[in-house]
């Protein structure tokens, strides 16, 4: 089974900065994919990158952009110039190449300060 | 506009009073989930449906039933409600249960079982 581990509940950044959050996995599959999504207040699920396991180059979004390291398993998220509107909770999550469901991590709270 | 819709939103409700969450998406679908979310455990999946009349467990499914009669409509039944099934409720769905479709999230529906 699948297992994704967020080891930081919480983290804050001062607006403009640059934060990381981190996500380990373990699989013994070797195609799959990663996905950040993102919870604010409201409790919406919003997509904020994706990476395909087999790709080496890491994704990015506009400020969002990853750092992955597939022989470490690990798949951390790095905002860039960090605004206000980026307070939120952050959900590392995993899906088999042919699967049918994410398995999430337990989520990182992250508390944008002006 | 593309949208998963669950009803209702909120419901507080009392023990043992049987109760349906119902989810509906207007994009032909055929891949359907139910996922509940709870502090530290992030997002688990209960049930899942690759189409209609096919519908499987996932990873915390006691407690709970689902139905699949038309493509659009996945609702999530709770025949005896018990406490520790107050949770925030969440449907999912995609075009197939492979991975490069985007997955789409309905709103959550905050379910308290007192």
């Amino acid at each position: 089974a699948q297992t994704v581990t967020q080891s930081q509940p919480e983290m804050s950044v001062q607006e403009a900065e640059t934060v990381t959050l981190s996500c380990t996995y373990d699989t013994s599959e070797n195609n799959y994919y990663l996905f950040w999504y993102k919870q604010p207040p409201s409790r919406q699920m919003i997509l904020v990158i994706r990476q395909e396991a087999y790709k080496q180059q890491n994704a990015t979004e506009n400020r969002f952009s990853v750092n992955f390291q597939k022989a470490a398993k690990s798949f951390s998220l790095k905002i860039s110039d960090s605004q206000l509107g980026d307070t939120a909770m952050y959900f590392c999550a995993f899906m088999k190449r042919y699967g049918n469901k994410l398995v999430f991590g337990a989520g990182t709270i992250l508390r944008v300060k002006s | 506009e593309a949208q998963v819709t669950q009803n209702p939103r909120y419901l507080i409700t009392v023990t043992g009073k049987k109760l349906t969450v119902t989810c509906s998406q207007n994009m032909n679908h055929e891949y359907m989930s139910w996922y509940r979310q709870d502090p530290g455990l992030g997002l688990r999946q209960i049930y899942y449906s690759m189409n209609v009349e096919v519908t499987d467990k996932g990873d915390v499914p006691e407690g709970y039933k689902v139905s699949r009669k038309e493509k659009r409509n996945f609702p999530l039944i709770l025949e005896s409600p018990s406490p520790n099934q107050t949770s925030l409720y969440f449907c999912a769905s995609s075009l197939t249960g492979k991975i490069g479709n985007t997955i789409y999230f309905g709103e959550g529906s905050w379910l308290t079982v007192v």
